[in-house]
């Protein structure tokens, strides 16, 4: 199947820093991402949805200025957290969706984030 | 707007019997895909099955079926010869519209977390 990939895995950074999460996808043109955030023992929360060359689509709650999302390519996405909080520490995830004539139903996920804000 | 409910959340199984997860949507969309994901204690998201709204037969793969009863809106996900690896979360997810073409959002149900006892 289709890998994505998640840089980095784990990252810890001091409070009001700013931490930029990729995504990428390694074998296949990802017209659409998604980014998800996940609490512990809880379920995924989607958080925005970009689309390549477009400003990203953020979900009711989700602070656009503070999770910057920027799908510059067909291959990548980059979500930052600005000036970070310990509330922001949690498991994000990345998906990506192959679009256009070779689309399928299948959604591909990254093997997650994890960010501790001290 | 769509909505998914796992109202289990937590099962146990003995290793080798079978085992079933509910899962039940909410949609006033005629079109939409119903997806089953395994998450090990990695948080990675491993998919494992696939339904869409208008097939006809029940989607199986391996030792996972899907018992889709779509006037009764559930999509519970059948494990057959529970084995101990598969102890983790597992997701109920939909998305609406069409199988293709289609860059809707992904929404996740609560999760169920599954124990194989040995």
């Amino acid at each position: 199947g289709a890998v994505v990939s998640q840089h980095p895995s784990r990252v810890i950074c001091k409070s009001g820093t700013s931490v930029k999460i990729e995504c990428r996808s390694l074998d296949f043109q990802a017209t659409t991402m998604f980014w998800y955030r996940q609490f512990p023992k809880k379920s995924l929360m989607l958080m925005a949805t970009s689309n390549e060359g477009s400003k990203a689509t953020y979900e009711q709650g989700v602070e656009k200025d503070k999770f910057l999302i920027n799908h510059a390519s067909l291959t990548l996405s980059t979500l930052t957290v600005t000036s970070a909080h310990p509330e922001d520490s949690s498991f994000y995830i990345c998906s990506a969706r192959e679009g256009g004539s070779g689309g399928s139903y299948e959604q591909y996920f990254g093997p997650g984030t994890r960010l501790t804000v001290t | 707007a769509q909505k998914i409910t796992q109202t289990q959340p937590g099962m146990f199984v003995q290793e080798k019997e079978a085992v079933t997860l509910d899962c039940t949507y909410d949609t006033s969309d005629p079109s939409y895909g119903l997806f089953w994901y395994k998450q090990p204690s990695s948080g990675e998201m491993i998919f494992l099955i696939y339904q869409g709204s208008y097939d006809q037969q029940n989607a199986t793969e391996g030792r996972y079926s899907l018992n889709f009863q779509k006037a009764r809106k559930s999509a519970n996900l059948v494990i057959s010869a529970s084995q101990l690896g598969d102890s983790a979360m597992y997701f109920c997810a939909m998305r609406e519209g069409g199988p293709r073409y289609n860059n809707n959002d992904m929404r996740f149900g609560a999760g169920t977390r599954l124990t194989v006892k040995p």
